[in-house]
């Protein structure tokens, strides 16, 4: 079955400091990638999507690049700022299932 | 944002009684989800639905019943609590799943079992 594997958190990290939250993923045909962002006290948000081999999706200074051949799609960002501060999680979605989350990392910036 | 509405927001229930969560869209989404999140076990699929009176079970669905009467509405159903329900339940809804189907997700509703 399709399923997803991301780092163990909770990683805590200085602002201004470069962030890799690492995701791979084992699914049946060619899943779409996501990763979804969940602010203290909220719902999960979209925060940015790839939909085919190589494809880099971005969105508020973070990346993801499909990776099709090392099955990953790890999330990154050059600078992070206290208000990342969250917890992110990586997904995909295969056929006409619903999504599949990994169990999600918690990140924590420090001024 | 989305509009996805989860009533109560917060509920603390005895075991062995019933409790039904609801969540209601204004998008005219034709899919609806129920999610649970537990620390280290990130979010897990309870039930979803396909259309109204369409539902199927997901990876943790037992224990837990819902209904679809209308698009709008989608309702969990705890018949008996428990307390390894106590967790946050999320809605979430989306258009058909294609490769680019975003899934808008409602603020969730934490449950406590006592």
């Amino acid at each position: 079955g399709n399923s997803v594997t991301q780092m163990e958190g909770p990683v805590t990290l200085s602002e201004e400091a470069f962030l890799t939250i690492n995701c791979t993923y084992t699914a049946t045909g060619y899943p779409s990638l996501f990763w979804y962002v969940q602010y203290p006290g909220e719902g999960l948000q979209l925060l940015l999507k790839a939909t085919k081999a190589d494809d880099k999706g971005s969105n508020k200074g973070f990346e993801a690049t499909y990776r099709k051949e090392t099955t990953s799609f790890h999330l990154e960002k050059g600078s992070v700022q206290v208000s990342d501060s969250a917890v992110y999680f990586c997904a995909l979605y295969s056929g006409n299932t619903p999504l599949v989350f990994g169990k999600g990392t918690r990140l924590s910036v420090i001024a | 944002d989305a509009g996805i509405t989860q009533s109560p927001r917060h509920k603390v229930t005895e075991t062995g009684t019933p409790v039904t969560l609801r969540c209601h869209q204004t998008e005219n989404h034709r899919y609806m989800y129920w999610y649970r999140q537990d620390p280290g076990h990130g979010l897990r699929l309870i039930h979803y639905s396909y259309g109204v009176k369409d539902t199927d079970k997901g990876e943790v669905s037992d224990g837990y019943s819902v209904s679809r009467s209308k698009t709008e509405d989608f309702l969990l159903t705890l018949e008996s609590a428990t307390s390894s329900q106590t967790s946050v339940y999320f809605c979430a809804i989306s258009d058909v799943p294609s490769l680019n189907t975003e899934a808008f997700f409602g603020q969730g509703t934490r449950l406590t079992v006592v």
